[in-house]
């Protein structure tokens, strides 16, 4: 596709249990990142891989939270025994690098009930 | 101190009005910095990058003063299309690293 795609766009979950957040990035963009947007908050940035780096992990809230990127490309955000403040809307970012933008996938829509 | 703080808002403004946003940010080495727009649960846009010098497009003006760590977004001529949250969003170094963003400033153009 032309932008960045997220699925599920939404996901709807009990607290407890496991949710998968899946981003696929942009053809060729070597730099993806995950940020959060809780209600009424600013964007919250939890991690981001730049090629074959280690990814910086520096953003994300506990050790509930963990990413991967396989192959350079498709990126999926776990969480762990969800919490109801996981209720957020996960964004997904990719870029070709500084300086060109971010571009932002649509997000998913968490909601831990 | 939060790393990039702005006024929240809402800036409520009659059309053909000019409006002005300012933010702050906390990092003396931050090295990029953007104004996004973001609209009612859309994902962030890029409205455009500032620079040193100060840069135009259109009816926006973006101008960064490094040495008192703020930086402004001007629209003139505001459009109904323009209300939107407006993000402040800072980049500590060159490179690919997370951008920091503001928690933005609500705009309501009124007709």
């Amino acid at each position: 596709g032309a932008g960045v795609s997220q699925s599920p766009s939404n996901k709807v979950t009990e607290k407890g249990k496991d949710v998968e957040l899946r981003c696929d990035p942009i053809s060729g963009h070597t730099a993806l990142y995950w940020y959060r947007q809780s209600l009424g908050q600013g964007l919250e940035f939890l991690i981001y891989f730049q090629g074959n780096s280690a990814p910086d992990k520096s953003g994300l809230p506990s050790d509930r939270f963990s990413a991967e990127r396989t192959g350079g490309s498709v990126s999926t955000l776990t969480i762990q025994r969800t919490q109801q403040e996981d209720s957020a809307v996960y964004l997904c970012a990719s870029s070709l690098g500084d300086p060109q933008p971010q571009h932002f996938g649509d997000g998913t829509r968490l909601s831990i009930l | 101190r939060k790393e990039v703080e702005q006024d929240p808002g809402p800036f409520n403004v009659p059309e053909g009005a000019t409006v002005a946003f300012n933010c702050t940010y906390s990092n003396s080495a931050s090295q990029s910095f953007f104004w996004y727009r973001q609209d009612c649960r859309k994902e962030p846009k890029l409205l455009m990058s500032v620079y040193s010098s100060g840069n135009e497009d259109g009816r926006f003006t973006a101008q960064l003063n490094r040495a008192s760590q703020y930086i402004s977004l001007l629209i003139r001529d505001s459009k109904l299309s323009d209300s939107a949250t407006y993000l402040c969003v800072v980049r500590a170094n060159s490179g690919n690293t997370p951008l920091v963003f503001g928690k933005g400033t609500r705009l309501s153009v009124i007709a």
